[in-house]
């Protein structure tokens, strides 16, 4: 069974500087990833998806993520948070037939003023 | 577009009682899927649907949960009798599988008292 991994439960940042959201997944084979964002009492909103085509995979909001197959990660990037970006961030992979997503636990982005 | 279309939003009812949260999914998607996100167990599939017929049940709680799908722009997941376990927000999303995405709506808040 596919598993994710948000290394991260809580990140702090200050505004204007660069964010890091760490997630790993397990597959073995080429696997479909996304990021989605969820704000305070709204619901999920996807970020970007990766799925085979580009390793380095452009967002919404000015994220991007990386592929890296040798090291079984996705993680989320932004070279400047803004005020806006504070929310949940979750990490997925998609499978099986409906490629249907198994969720990492969430990091929550804190962004300071 | 309108995106998947959850009602009632907000729901606070008393244990026992049965509880109907409702789904429209997106036009032309042919897979919707019902999530629940609890702060213990974050986000779980319960069950998906393939054009109206229901694939994997698997994460459905217990026999306390049902989920319908009578035609292909409306699905019910119903609890009876409901329990204060069973509080949590509960999403309904839809796929149209050759594009790989998943859309989310916004999502019942449920509270059982």
């Amino acid at each position: 069974a596919q598993s994710v991994t948000q290394l991260d439960s809580h990140v702090s940042v200050s505004e204007g500087t660069p964010v890091l959201l760490r997630c790993n997944y397990s597959s073995s084979y080429s696997p479909s990833l996304f990021w989605y964002v969820q704000h305070p009492n709204k619901g999920l909103q996807l970020l970007l998806k990766y799925t085979s085509a580009a390793t380095l995979v452009k967002g919404i909001n000015g994220f991007e993520a990386e592929f890296k197959k040798s090291e079984t990660s996705f993680h989320l990037t932004k070279p400047s948070a803004h005020m806006s970006d504070a929310a949940e961030y979750f990490c997925a992979e998609g499978s099986g037939s409906a490629r249907q997503l198994t969720f990492g636990s969430g990091t929550q982005l804190t962004v300071l003023p | 577009d309108a995106g998947v279309i959850q009602s009632p939003r907000h729901e606070v009812t008393e244990m026992g009682q049965e509880v109907t949260l409702r789904c429209k999914p997106i036009s032309g998607h042919d897979y919707l899927f019902w999530y629940r996100q609890t702060m213990m167990r974050g986000l779980e599939l319960l069950i998906y649907f393939n054009n109206n017929v229901p694939i994997d049940d698997s994460g459905m709680p217990e026999d306390r949960f049902s989920a319908k799908m009578p035609n292909a722009s409306f699905s019910t997941l119903k609890i009876q009798p409901s329990e204060p376990r069973d509080s949590a927000v509960y999403f309904c999303a839809s796929s149209f599988l050759v594009q790989n995405t998943i859309y989310f709506g916004e999502g019942s808040w449920l509270t059982v008292v």
